[in-house]
């Protein structure tokens, strides 16, 4: 059984839509991260949360915002999306933040923009 | 900055021959190094990683890697490859006390049976 689990695992949005990507990880771990890996950046990290807190952010747009109701879920909310944000969206945790941990990855939601 | 580049975006071997995927990073100290694999329509899972000690550092299914801080390299081997070790490979850093780990752009590994 995955231990992380990533929904909905495709999606076709249109230009200008907003859309959730739910993550939810049952290993226990007190960190989680978001990745998107597309043709154009390959594995590009986003943002890594520890104890629902964020710690690192490399996102640039505002578009993109982290969402965690609790330490297990960490859920990516894109605003105004745009064709470029189609990519597979990974999700992934650690059991802390710091360096050295382990990741450990989701099986990715891959979003189309039309 | 820190960044790791893998300079072979396609490998190409037979079954049963030797592997070497290249790996170089860019960063002032020694970080943590990874090395991942991505099979097709998965995640990401963690192979090996190494931060100090011996220098070769054992990994799963056989895979190895080894540590050189004059070249600034991370090569990930493996003696005899299956076909099914066809996958993309990425190796990784992360910085002691960041919060984030760098991929590099991967290598697709393909083994011809």
């Amino acid at each position: 059984d995955p231990k992380i689990i990533q929904k909905p695992k495709y999606l076709v949005a249109v230009t200008g839509s907003e859309k959730i990507l739910i993550c939810e990880q049952y290993l226990g771990h007190n960190a989680m991260y978001w990745y998107r890996q597309s043709a154009k950046k390959p594995l590009e990290f986003m943002f890594s949360y520890s104890y629902q807190k964020l710690m690192d952010n490399q996102t640039a747009s505002s578009r993109f915002q982290p969402q965690s109701s609790k330490k297990n879920h960490l859920d990516l909310q894109i605003t105004a999306l745009k064709p470029d944000d189609s990519a597979t969206y990974f999700c992934a945790s650690s059991q802390e933040v710091n360096s050295g941990n382990t990741l450990y990855f989701g099986e990715g939601s891959r979003l189309i923009v039309v | 900055a820190q960044s790791v580049t893998q300079p072979d975006a396609r490998v190409t071997v037979s079954e049963g021959a030797s592997l070497q995927l290249r790996c170089k990073y860019s960063y002032s100290a020694t970080p943590y190094l990874f090395w991942y694999v991505q099979y097709p329509r998965q995640g990401l899972q963690l192979l090996l990683k190494y931060y100090s000690g011996d220098p070769v550092v054992q990994g799963v299914n056989s895979f190895e890697a080894e540590f050189s801080k004059s070249n600034s390299s991370f090569h990930l081997q493996k003696a005899s490859v299956h076909w099914s070790d066809s996958a993309v490979y990425f190796c990784a850093l992360s910085p002691p006390n960041a919060y984030k780990v760098i991929f590099g752009k991967g290598t697709h590994l393909h083994v011809l049976p």
